[in-house]
């Protein structure tokens, strides 16, 4: 158990619907990461927030959002939604800062279907 | 250019035996960190092993070793003794020095390796 969690643990909707993912990272980091994992493109980095505030970005599409709320929990956005945003979405923590050497834990993934 | 390639798609090896899996990192930072993660088939993603730049010593962890040569950019992970546990999804990952520069310390992510050990 890597201290992350994430739900819900699988999500089954329509194309143009909401959905919101939900993360808590580990105690004590401040660092959420959002990355997407799909058959076509491999893991990609979405967005990364760092004790509330947006730290870098990836490739994230517009249709996507997300935000860190001051209890330190992450939530990914994503409206309008088309098949291809059928994936598994992983939630990662990390204390953050400059270290290079700071692991990220992982959490079990919310995996999306579009229908 | 990608930022990390792993070269494998799929890799058997034998119970028992060490296995070497590549991957090739394209950086112009001088500080950056290498990552291993495991993906069994349930999912979940597991860190294995790190290796930074500037480390002098490759990199140890059980079973797990990290073969670090700086000027051929690789990276490759050896695992010895493979155990039928071990069969999964290996990612190769890298983290940059950019967070001194205002940018964030994601990991970027190699296409991966499947490695499936037999009897």
């Amino acid at each position: 158990d890597s201290g992350v969690t994430q739900t819900p643990k699988h999500l089954i909707t329509a194309t143009g619907q909401r959905v919101t993912l939900r993360c808590s990272p580990r105690s004590g980091d401040l660092s959420v990461y959002w990355y997407q994992q799909s058959l076509d493109q491999g893991l990609q980095f979405l967005i990364q927030y760092y004790n509330g505030e947006e730290r870098a970005k990836g490739n994230i599409l517009e249709r996507f959002s997300a935000q860190q709320f001051p209890d330190l929990h992450s939530e990914l956005n994503l409206s309008s939604l088309e098949l291809g945003d059928s994936a598994l979405y992983f939630c990662a923590s990390s204390p953050g800062g400059a270290a290079l050497d700071n692991e990220q834990f992982f959490g079990p993934g919310t995996r999306l279907t579009v229908l | 250019a990608q930022k990390i390639t792993q070269t494998q798609p799929g890799m058997f090896v034998q119970e028992k035996e060490a296995v070497t899996l590549d991957c090739t990192y394209d950086t112009s930072d001088q500080s950056y960190g290498l990552f291993w993660y495991k993906q069994p088939s349930s999912g979940e993603m597991i860190f294995l092993i790190y290796q930074g730049s500037y480390d002098e010593q490759n990199a140890t962890e059980g079973r797990y070793s990290l073969n670090f040569q700086k000027a051929r950019k690789s990276a490759n992970l050896v695992i010895s003794a493979s155990q039928l546990g071990d069969s999964a999804m290996y990612f190769c990952a890298m983290r940059e020095g950019q967070w001194l520069t205002g940018g964030g310390n994601e990991l970027t992510f190699g296409t991966g390796t499947q490695l499936k050990v037999e009897l």
